[in-house]
Order: C-alpha cells, then structure tokens, then sequence
C-alpha cells in the first residue's frame, strides 16, 4: 500500500516556466511533509518542508502547498532552470512514525527535466 | 563540515553471500537512518538509529539488520544476500532539535548481487 504517490513519473518544461510538481498521500496521520532533490550519482537533498499546520510554505524559487482536505501537496519553482533538472521526492512522516520523527514515507519521485 | 559518508559507493555480490555498508554522520549528529531505493519501490525506510538503540524500523526481512556505535557511526548488514537486494542504500543523518524530519543524506552504496 503506497501512501505517499507521485503519479507522474516525468515532467518536462521550458526555462523560465513554472514546474509543477504534484503529491498525493492516504494516511491522515502525516503531518510534516518534505521534499528532496536527487541529482545522479548523489544522495537526495533536502528542499523545503511545511508543516500541516500550514497551507503554503516559501523559500526563493520555490513553494510548497498543501490542501490536506484533499490530501495533496505540490511544489512550484518558478522560474525553473535547466539546473532544477533532477528527480524530485515528495515525502512524508507523522504520529504514526513509531515515536521517531526520522522516520519518512517517500514517494516514488518525479524525474524534472528543465529545457534550456 | 563533512557531509555523510558511506562506504563502499559501489560493490558486487552474488547471490548466498553477505554484505556489510558502513556509515560516518556529519559530526553531532546523532540519528542515523538507512533507506534502500529501488527503480520499483523508490525509497523505502530499513531503520533508524539514535544513541546506539534502534528506535524505528521498516518493514524488511530479519536478513536486514544495523547497528550504531558509540561515536554514532552505523553499519548495516544484509545476508543471505538476494537478487531483489541489488539496490542504492542511502544513510541519512540528522541533527538533535533539526525540526523534525530533516535529514542529511549522504551518497549511498550501490550494491549488486549476481
């Protein structure tokens, strides 16, 4: 049972576009959310987060929503560019992580291709 | 300051045997988390390790086990190694009151099993 989904595998858009990057997650009891950015060859790095206390979280280019009536999540950068080009990972943890906040549920990751 | 290191980057196996991946935190931290990726299952949680206690642990067979040293370095051990075992294993460390969640990982052992 997957409950952090990326249901899109790819994505490709034009330098200075906006990418949108969507998420989808079943369990209720999430309630810190993530993204992480993998370039090949290196380990995932931290992006931004947002807490579901929240609905909308900022840094520079990037922005994270949040609809948790709908459990979704997406991430906008805009603009995109050609370095945004990586794979993306939506992921999740919350109360029912064991009492660990370490503990996150990734997604499968969306492949971001940003075209110079 | 030294990211998270994990060695070896690369080693190959065959099927029967074992393997051991090794992993240095940045310094201070103290949790220390094991994933496994896979092109498949994409990254999935093995365990985690705060104060040389397992706190936390994935859904994985008892042929994945870990442990953690006093000096917070980790070690995973998979035997009985499989074909299905070839993956990229990533640690992660994170630093005490980080705000939740956020982990430093670092590049990972990729390991295939013949």
């Amino acid at each position: 049972d997957q409950q952090v989904k990326q249901n899109s595998p790819s994505l490709s858009v034009q330098e200075g576009r906006i990418s949108i990057l969507n998420c989808d997650y079943t369990n209720s009891m999430f309630d810190y959310f993530l993204w992480y950015k993998k370039y090949p060859a290196e380990g995932p790095t931290f992006l931004i987060s947002i807490s579901s206390i929240k609905d909308k979280n900022e840094d520079g280019r990037f922005t994270v929503f949040l609809n948790k009536s709908a459990k979704h999540l997406s991430l906008h950068i805009v603009p995109s560019q050609p370095g945004d080009s990586a794979v993306y990972f939506c992921a999740a943890s919350g109360r029912n992580s064991g009492g660990s906040n370490y503990k996150l549920t990734f997604g499968k990751g969306t492949l971001l291709t940003v075209n110079p | 300051k030294a990211g998270v290191t994990q060695t070896p980057r690369y080693l190959i196996k065959t099927r029967g045997q074992q393997v051991t991946l090794s992993c240095s935190p940045i310094s201070g931290h103290r949790s220390v988390s094991w994933y496994q990726q896979t092109p498949g299952q994409g990254l999935q949680f093995l365990f985690e390790y705060f104060s040389e206690t397992q706190r936390n642990k994935g859904n994985f067979p008892g042929r994945f086990s870990g442990r953690q040293f006093s000096n917070s370095r980790s070690e995973m051990n998979v035997s009985t190694l499989e074909l299905g075992d070839s993956a990229l294993y990533l640690c992660a460390s994170s630093a005490p009151g980080s705000g939740a969640n956020v982990l430093t990982f670092g590049a990972g052992s990729r390991l295939t099993v013949l």
